[in-house]
């Protein structure tokens, strides 16, 4: 058990609709990231938050967002799904703060399915 | 796009065998991370080297990195049949906030 928790583990909506992915860090990370993986395009990263805001940004569609809370956990947005939108949503936290990427801890990740 | 790939994309060992992928990546980084990834499960961190490390062990876990050549390998010695999964390597580049992720090898170990 990696201590990240994500809400829900399954979900399977229809194109066009609007879903929300939740995740917990563990206790004290202050950095939360978010991945998505999927057959073809493999493990790619979205967006990091650091203690509530934006750090870096990746490869993450307009029609998605993100943002993390005060109480520091975060929340994935996912609007005018289409088809393609189908992957695994990991979330992963990380105790270190600025300056280094450390060791990532994961969480069991939200599978989207999009029909 | 990914900054590391790995090599080979699939291997199949018998137990008790010794398993080695490779990594190799595009620009400078601050560390290289490998990580495994069960079936359809969370990613765990398996071992992190930094820039300026040549070798590091893990118990059964031996990794390398050579930055000259811009790559790693990650040996695993004595395979399990528990030790089947995919495997990534990541990279944290200075500066970057992000770690990104290899396609990953996929190791089958028979029993």
């Amino acid at each position: 058990d990696s201590g990240v928790t994500q809400t829900p583990k399954h979900l399977i909506t229809a194109t066009g609709q609007r879903v929300t992915l939740r995740c917990s860090p563990r206790s004290g990370d202050l950095s939360v990231y978010w991945y998505q993986q999927s057959l073809d395009q493999g493990l790619q990263f979205l967006i990091q938050y650091y203690n509530g805001e934006e750090r870096a940004k990746g490869n993450i569609l307009e029609r998605f967002s993100a943002q993390q809370f005060p109480d520091l956990h975060s929340e994935l947005n996912l609007s005018s799904l289409e088809l393609g939108d189908s992957a695994l949503y990991f979330c992963a936290s990380s105790a270190v703060g600025l300056g280094e990427t450390g060791e990532l801890f994961f969480g069991e990740g939200s599978r989207l399915t999009v029909l | 796009s990914q900054q590391g790939e790995e090599d080979p994309q699939a291997l199949s060992i018998q137990e008790g065998e010794n398993a080695t992928m490779n990594c190799s990546y595009k620009t400078s980084i601050n560390n290289l991370q490998w990580y495994r990834q069960n079936s359809g499960r969370g990613l765990v961190h398996l071992i992190l080297i930094r820039s300026n490390e040549r070798e590091k062990h893990s118990g059964r876990l031996r990794v390398t990195l050579d930055t000259s050549k811009k790559s790693s390998s990650l040996l695993i010695t004595a395979s399990r049949a528990a030790d089947t999964a995919s495997y990534f390597c990541a990279t944290a580049r200075s500066n970057d906030y992000k770690l990104s992720f290899g396609a990953g090898t996929t190791v089958t170990v028979r029993a």
